[in-house]
């Protein structure tokens, strides 16, 4: 079974400028999440989908930050603009159903902002 | 305000030895519990979890320890091996919440040869 699929795995971009993040969950996998990692802290969820509705977005930063699961399969993270404390890794990861079991982690994208 | 702690940045045990990692949260609607593994430049693994009805879980050489009236939680590992060392997160879901998690900071655990 493949696991969750998320590009880039690496992005450089300069405070102000935009960047788009992918994320492809576990075939199957009703229910996706968007955490941020801030360098020494534990991840923090960003926005939960339950297949193409938003479940939580309540610690989205709604002012830069976007996301959409038009399909209920891919989803895309979107941030403009960039500020310095976007600096993170971002961890899309996903779980079979709403309740119940654990949730699978994809490798993250790590964003630098300059 | 951080709702679930791990207050040791870092553990180094022998080989062979137990690895006891420490959690503590403040939340007394957290009813479930879990603690991740997280190698360098790859996302968090699940390793095991305990419901707030139980007061311990085991698989295999790792077993989680729930304390509700003190709102501890411990990671042991008997015995450590240095595939072990990694990042351990400890996460706590709310009742309701529909599975979200909040983390703690993470322990780095150091299993030497």
């Amino acid at each position: 079974e493949a696991g969750v699929a998320q590009s880039p795995r690496y992005k450089i971009i300069e405070k102000r400028q935009s960047v788009a993040f992918w994320c492809n969950p576990i075939s199957g996998h009703a229910t996706l999440y968007w955490y941020q990692q801030i360098l020494g802290q534990g991840p923090k969820l960003l926005i939960q989908f339950q297949n193409n509705g938003v479940v939580d977005d309540s610690q989205l930063p709604k002012d830069r930050f976007s996301a959409e699961r038009l399909k209920g399969v891919d989803s895309t993270l979107k941030i403009q603009p960039a500020k310095l404390e976007d600096s993170a890794v971002y961890l899309c990861a996903s779980r079979l159903t709403a309740v119940g079991g654990e949730q699978y982690f994809g490798p993250g994208t790590r964003l630098t902002v300059t | 305000d951080q709702q679930v702690k791990q207050n040791s940045p870092s553990l180094s045990v022998q080989e062979g030895r137990i690895s006891i990692l420490n959690c503590d949260y403040t939340n007394s609607m957290f009813d479930y519990f879990l603690w991740y593994k997280k190698y360098p430049a790859e996302g968090p693994t699940f390793l095991i979890s305990i419901s707030s009805i139980k007061d311990k879980n085991e698989d295999g050489r790792f077993t989680v320890f729930l304390n509700k009236s003190a709102k501890h939680l411990s990671l042991h590992i008997v015995p450590s091996q240095p595939g072990d060392s990694a990042v351990y997160f400890c996460a706590a879901s709310p009742r309701g919440s529909q599975g979200n998690l909040i983390f703690g900071k993470g322990t780095k655990l150091s299993v030497k040869p």
